[in-house]
Formats: C-alpha cells, sequence, structure tokens
C-alpha cells in the first residue's frame, strides 16, 4: 500500500532556530517528491519538487533532501520566523505524478 | 487574483441536508481535483477531471458525492443527505497535465454537518 509517514506530528521551536521535519515513504512506482506548507483555513502551497534523480532543492530558508535509496526525505528550515507556523506536509506522486499520497503532516508551531 | 477559488469558504448544515461546492481552477488548468481532509491528516483524493472528463473516482467517493466539471472549466461537488462523518475541509486543486504536474490548491471549503 502506498504511504507516508512524517515525523514528529508536531514540533515547538524559537523564532531563529532551525528544525529539521521527517518523511518516509513506500510509494511505488515513484514520480516525484514534494513537501507543501499548509496555513490553518488556507489550502496547501508547494515549496520544494523533486525527481528521482534529485538530493536537494532549496527554495529560500527551505532545504529539502531526498535519498531514493532509502525511500526518505527532510525539509529543513533555516531561522525560523513566526509565519513559518504552519503544517508542513510530505507528498510523494506515484504513476504519471498526477497520483498524490499525502502525509499527515507535521505541525509546526515557531514561538518568540 | 488568478488563484483557484472555492465557494462557499465555509458551510453549516443539519444532517440529511444536500450541499453543493463550488471551484473555479486556474484559467486554461485542464485537470481539477477534489480533495477531503479531516483535522490532523492529510488530504485524500476523492476525483479529478480532465476537461470535462471525470477520469478517476476514490472508493471514499461514495453514491451521494456526485461531481461535475460539465464544460471543463468550474466544477461541482454535491453531497446529497449529509451525515456527521462529511464533516472535514474540502480542497479543489488545477493543474496542466504534465509529467511533473503542479497542483495548485484552492483555499477549501469547511463543511460541519450537525
Amino acid at each position: 500500500k502506498n504511504q507516508v509517514e512524517q515525523s514528529p506530528q508536531s514540533l515547538i521551536i524559537l523564532e531563529g532556530k532551525n528544525c529539521t521535519l521527517q518523511c518516509n515513504y513506500t510509494v511505488s512506482p515513484f514520480s516525484n517528491l514534494r513537501w507543501y506548507k499548509q496555513d490553518t483555513g488556507r489550502g496547501p502551497v508547494s515549496l520544494t519538487i523533486m525527481t528521482f534523480s534529485e538530493n536537494t532543492k532549496s527554495n529560500g530558508r527551505y532545504t529539502a533532501t531526498l535519498d531514493a535509496d532509502t525511500k526518505q526525505s527532510s525539509l529543513h528550515i533555516t531561522a525560523s520566523q513566526l509565519s513559518d507556523s504552519a503544517s508542513y506536509i510530505c507528498v510523494v506522486s506515484a504513476e504519471y505524478g498526477n497520483k498524490l499520497v499525502f502525509g499527515a503532516g507535521t505541525i509546526l508551531r515557531v514561538k518568540s | 487574483d488568478t488563484g483557484v477559488s472555492q465557494d462557499p469558504r465555509h458551510k453549516i448544515t443539519k444532517r440529511g441536508q444536500n450541499v453543493t461546492f463550488r471551484c473555479d481552477p486556474i484559467s486554461e488548468h485542464n485537470r481539477l481535483y477534489w480533495y477531503r481532509q479531516t483535522l490532523g491528516q492529510g488530504p485524500e483524493f476523492l476525483t479529478y477531471f480532465q476537461n470535462e472528463a471525470q477520469l478517476e473516482k476514490s472508493r471514499l467517493l461514495s453514491d451521494r458525492f456526485s461531481a461535475e466539471r460539465p464544460k471543463g472549466s468550474f466544477s461541482t461537488l454535491e453531497i446529497q443527505r449529509t451525515e456527521q462523518g462529511d464533516s472535514a475541509m474540502y480542497l479543489c486543486a488545477s493543474s496542466v497535465a504534465s509529467g511533473q504536474e503542479t497542483q495548485y490548491f484552492g483555499p477549501g471549503t469547511r463543511l460541519l454537518v450537525l
């Protein structure tokens, strides 16, 4: 069964600190992996996308890594800001790229 | 604003009533998706259209649910005889069909069935 598991479920950090979110997946055939940011009461917004051959992708203070051998990905957030408080969802595309398998998300809260 | 829009943003209804949600995709996006998201979970796929054709429906989409995209532009999702278990956020996304397509999500419609 195609599954995406994320850890931790939730995380609280102080403003300015770094954090890393984890994603493990069992999705086949793999097409790509994305990290989405979802603010409370809003739809998810894509942060990064990585295909099988890519190991890392950055988008500002967000850096995603992908290990296709171990089927693991991480999202590293540098110098966190209050506006980073949101749910971060790992999404893996199966087959031809339009079948998305969503993780449950990691809820990040950045405190001042 | 040229993003995906959904209407209404919030809906409260009594059990047994019918509800209909609308999604307006980004113009020229030929694919449109419906998802359901419950609290603390990621979105779950319900159905998707390519132009006006409904190409796939999830087993989550019981016979009380119906979706249409009559002219290949906006779409509606109707839930008949709502149940309390239907309470969720209903998300719409649109994309251009491609090998590594990006789905752009709308703000969602939050449904509460009393």
